[in-house]
């Protein structure tokens, strides 16, 4: 099955700098990627996602990447606000399936 | 906006009985999944439900796990009997398609087996 590794388990960064969290992931045929913020003691949201047949989309300040050929995929923050401070996961799943493989986290620290 | 809303927030319950998580999902959504997350690892995939039976289920959902839509807004989660092993966050999940789909999560179930 899916095996997603997250890299790395925590993170901090100063307010205004950049974070970048990375994922891999194993099943060549997982085409499908969410990212979620989970904040302290709520429930998990789509922040971005991306498909594989594209390698990158952008929101605003966050943007991911794919590398479909290597097998990973990243999530950049830039211009961090304390505000972004949370938990975030990376998730895979393939095609027509419905359930998410999700990495195991990365606690992202904003200093002001 | 609507929500997946999930009770309780919190459940202890003694080894060996049986607990039922509720969860409501939001009401054009065709999909449901239950996915649990021990502390301090991974959020894990459960069961997915649709048109009123399983279509995925991992290997974590043996015989104690079973799903159920009893009317037309709920969507529970009943674990059989209870080990130390199921204490975890339990997410409930909705989506409007499947694969490749925004699922939007409840805010969990606390289970403590004690």
């Amino acid at each position: 099955g899916e095996n997603v590794e997250q890299h790395p388990s925590t993170l901090s960064v100063q307010e205004g700098d950049s974070a970048v969290i990375k994922c891999t992931y194993s099943d060549s045929a997982s085409n499908y990627f969410p990212w979620y913020k989970q904040e302290l003691g709520k429930r998990p949201q789509l922040i971005i996602d991306i498909r594989s047949n594209v390698g990158e989309k952008k929101d605003q300040r966050i943007a991911v990447t794919l590398n479909k050929t290597a097998k990973h995929f990243s999530l950049h923050i830039t211009e961090t606000q304390p505000e972004d401070s949370a938990v975030y996961f990376c998730a895979a799943s393939r095609a027509g399936a419905n359930n998410l493989f999700f990495g195991t986290g990365t606690r992202l620290t904003v200093i002001p | 906006e609507p929500e997946v809303t999930q009770t309780p927030s919190h459940q202890v319950t003694q080894m060996g009985q049986e607990v039922i998580l509720r969860c409501v999902p939001i009401s054009n959504h065709l999909y449901f999944y239950w996915y649990r997350q021990i502390l301090g690892q991974k959020v894990e995939f459960l069961v997915s439900f649709y048109n009123n039976e399983i279509s995925e289920k991992s290997e974590i959902f043996d015989d104690q796990f079973s799903v159920e839509r009893p009317d037309g807004s709920n969507f529970t989660l009943k674990i059989r009997s209870t080990k130390l092993e199921d204490s975890a966050m339990y997410f409930c999940a909705s989506s409007r398609a499947t694969g490749n789909t925004e699922a939007f999560f409840g805010q969990g179930t606390r289970l403590t087996v004690v």
